[in-house]
C-alpha cells in the first residue's frame, strides 16, 4: 500500500478565514512533506518533516503553519491567504527523509485544491 | 547546482511509442525518478533509476540513463490513452534533501 490521503479534494476560503489541510499515510514513513504547484508547473516544496520534527522550511510566508502532531499525520494550517496562494498543495511522504548517498522514493496524495477569494 | 530541463509537448497516436526527455546539470545525482501527473490528480511514482545504471525496463515503460551526457529518457511502449499526462523527471542530488523537478512534459495520446 502506498496510499497517502488528502482532505479535503477542494477548499475555497476568503482572505480572512482560517483552514487546515490534513494528509495521512499509513506506510510507516518517517518522512512528510508540503509542495505547492501551480497549474501546469513542477511542484515546489515548502516544508519538510523528518521524525516529526520540521527539518526543511523553504522560507515559506507565516501564513502558512505546518504541523506533525504524529507520524501519521500532516497539517497545514492556513490563515490570511491571499489570492497568489491559490493552488493544488500536494503532500508526500517517504520512508526517510534522506541518509547519505540513500534516496526514498516520495509517495503523493491527491491534492487540496485551494482557491483563495 | 540543479538543473533539470525537459521538453513541453509530445502528441502521440494510441499504440506508438512515446519517448520523453529530461536533461540533468547536477552529475552528483544518485537516483533519478519518473513521476506522471494525470488532470486534476497528485504525483504518481512510474519508476525510478539508481545512478550507477544504465537502463531499466519495468513492463511497458524503459528508462535510459546517459551520465555523460545527464541525459535521462523514459519510454513508453504501446501508448494508450490513459498515458496522457504530464511527466516530471526528478533528482535528489547527493548531499542535498530536496526533490528537484523537470518543467514537466505534456503526453497527449490521439486515438
Amino acid at each position: 500500500d502506498t496510499e497517502v490521503t488528502q482532505t479535503p479534494k477542494h477548499l475555497v476560503m476568503g482572505m480572512t478565514n482560517k483552514k487546515s489541510l490534513k494528509c495521512e499515510q499509513h506506510m510507516g514513513h518517517r518522512a512528510m512533506y508540503w509542495y505547492k504547484q501551480k497549474a501546469k508547473k513542477p511542484p515546489e516544496l515548502m516544508f519538510v518533516y523528518s521524525y516529526e520534527k520540521l527539518s526543511i522550511n523553504e522560507s515559506v510566508p507565516s501564513r502558512f503553519s505546518p504541523e506533525c502532531p504524529n507520524s501519521s499525520l500532516l497539517n497545514l494550517h492556513l490563515h490570511a491567504l491571499q489570492p497568489e496562494d491559490s493552488a493544488l498543495y500536494l503532500c508526500a511522504s517517504s520512508q526517510e527523509q534522506k541518509r547519505g548517498d540513500i534516496s526514498y522514493e516520495q509517495y503523493f496524495g491527491p491534492g487540496t485544491r485551494l482557491t483563495v477569494t | 547546482g540543479e538543473d533539470v530541463e525537459q521538453s513541453l509537448l509530445l502528441s502521440v497516436r494510441e499504440g506508438d511509442s512515446s519517448v520523453i526527455n529530461c536533461t540533468y546539470t547536477d552529475s552528483s545525482s544518485t537516483y533519478l525518478y519518473w513521476y506522471k501527473q494525470e488532470p486534476g490528480a497528485g504525483l504518481q511514482l512510474l519508476t525510478y533509476i539508481f545512478s550507477n545504471m544504465d537502463m531499466k525496463q519495468d513492463q511497458r515503460l524503459t528508462v535510459l540513463l546517459n551520465k555523460k551526457d545527464k541525459h535521462l529518457s523514459l519510454r513508453i511502449a504501446d501508448t494508450q490513452t490513459g498515458d496522457s499526462a504530464i511527466y516530471f523527471c526528478a533528482e535528489t542530488p547527493y548531499g542535498n534533501n530536496r526533490l528537484a523537478f523537470g518543467k514537466g512534459n505534456q503526453v497527449v495520446v490521439i486515438p
